[in-house]
Formats: C-alpha cells, structure tokens, sequence
C-alpha cells in the first residue's frame, strides 16, 4: 500500500479565515512532506518533517504553519492567506532513509482556492 | 543551488516511442527521479535512477550517465492514457529533498 490521503480535496477560503489541510499516510513513514504547486509549474517545496520534527521550512510566509501530531498525520495550518496562496497543496510522505531509494510517495492534493 | 532543464513539450502518435531528456546541475547528488502527472492528479513516481545505466519497468526506461549530469525517460509503445506532465526531479544534498524540473507535457495523439 502506497497511498498517502488529504483533506479535504477542494478549499474555498476568505483572506480572514483560518482553515487546516490535513495529510496522512500508514506506510510507516518517518519523513513527510508539503509541497505547493501552481498551474503548469512542479512542485516546490515547503516542509520537511524527519521522524516528527520539523527539518526544513524552505523560507515560508508564516501564515503557513506545519504541525506533526504523530508520525502518521501532517497538517498545514492556513491563516491570513492572499490571493496569490491559491495553488494545489501536496502531502508526500518517505521512508526517511539518508541514501539510497528515499522515493516519495504523493497525495492527491487540496486545491486552495483564496478569495 | 540546484538546476534541471527538460523541454516543455513533446509530441507523438499512439504506439510510437519518446525520449524526455533531462539534464541537471547540482551541489549534491543522490540520484535523478521521474514522476508522471495527469491533468487534476497527484505526481505518481515512475523510476529512480541512482548509478549509471538503464532501468526498465514495463513500457517505461529510464536511463542516467552521472558524468554527463544527463538522464532520460524512453516511453514505448505509447498509449493516449501517457499523455500527461513528466517531471524529473534530483535527489541532492540535504538528502530529503528533491528538486524539480519544469516538466515536459507529453501529447500523445491517435
């Protein structure tokens, strides 16, 4: 079993509102990963969580803040967000191995749409 | 930093065959992946190419010479269902992370 499940699959938000995405995967896991990704463009990086800490935060506005709760579940807490914040939010998820085959498996995503 | 070129589109008829060419720069370097996303979809890992040499899975090669910094993904036999965004993506330092390249759209036409 390779699937890593998000919710919710479609966001409408205000500039005002403060909404959650949430991830989840049971592969045993130990790094997890968010990813935002605009219209024609690949995914770009945003978070990195490492055996539930957080190991890289790729220089993201603070109105996005991650949180780990356990080693299966990664939320992204959405607040204050702008227009611009509209995109497609990925969740992946990875063995966490130093080297070698670290493949990353994806979500489905949560298209964000912000008003 | 890291960077990876790969064209933007590429287009092919039903059965025939594709290469995607990839090159990269890198400070770091694990290995080079490639991920296949529909329209709407989630990327789907497709091969990971760590040492030099060819790996094949089904209709799909991908090929990888560390000292030319260049891989490839060979499609064969293709189908409509292919048509689809292929990225590569780098495995560097900070061994977690990968790097995209832009992705090249595949139009496969009857």
């Amino acid at each position: 079993d390779t699937e890593v499940t998000q919710t919710p699959k479609h966001l409408v938000m205000g500039m005002t509102n403060k909404k959650s995405l949430k991830c989840e995967q049971h592969m045993g896991h130990r790094a997890m990963y968010w990813y935002k990704q605009k219209a024609k463009k690949p995914p770009e990086l945003m978070f990195v969580y490492s055996y539930e800490k957080l190991s890289i935060n790729e220089s993201v506005p603070s109105r996005f803040s991650p949180e780990c709760p356990n080693s299966s579940l990664l939320n992204l807490h959405l607040h204050a967000l702008q227009p611009e914040d509209s995109a497609l939010y990925l969740c992946a998820s990875s063995q966490g191995a130093a080297t070698g085959t670290d493949t990353q498996y994806f979500g489905p995503g949560t298209r964000l749409t912000v008003l | 930093g890291q960077s990876l070129e790969q064209p933007s589109e590429v287009t092919a008829v039903e059965g025939a065959i594709v290469q995607i060419n990839c090159t990269y720069q890198t400070s770091g370097f694990y290995g080079l992946s490639w991920y296949q996303q529909h329209d709407g979809g989630a990327p789907t890992f497709l091969s990971y190419n760590a040492l030099d040499g060819l790996e094949e899975t089904g209709r799909f090669s991908s090929f990888l010479s560390r000292s030319d910094s260049y891989g490839y993904l060979l499609l064969q036999e293709l189908q409509m269902k292919d048509s689809a965004s292929y990225f590569c993506a780098v495995k560097g330092s900070g061994y977690s992370t990968l790097t995209f390249g832009k992705g090249t759209m595949l139009l496969v036409s009857p």
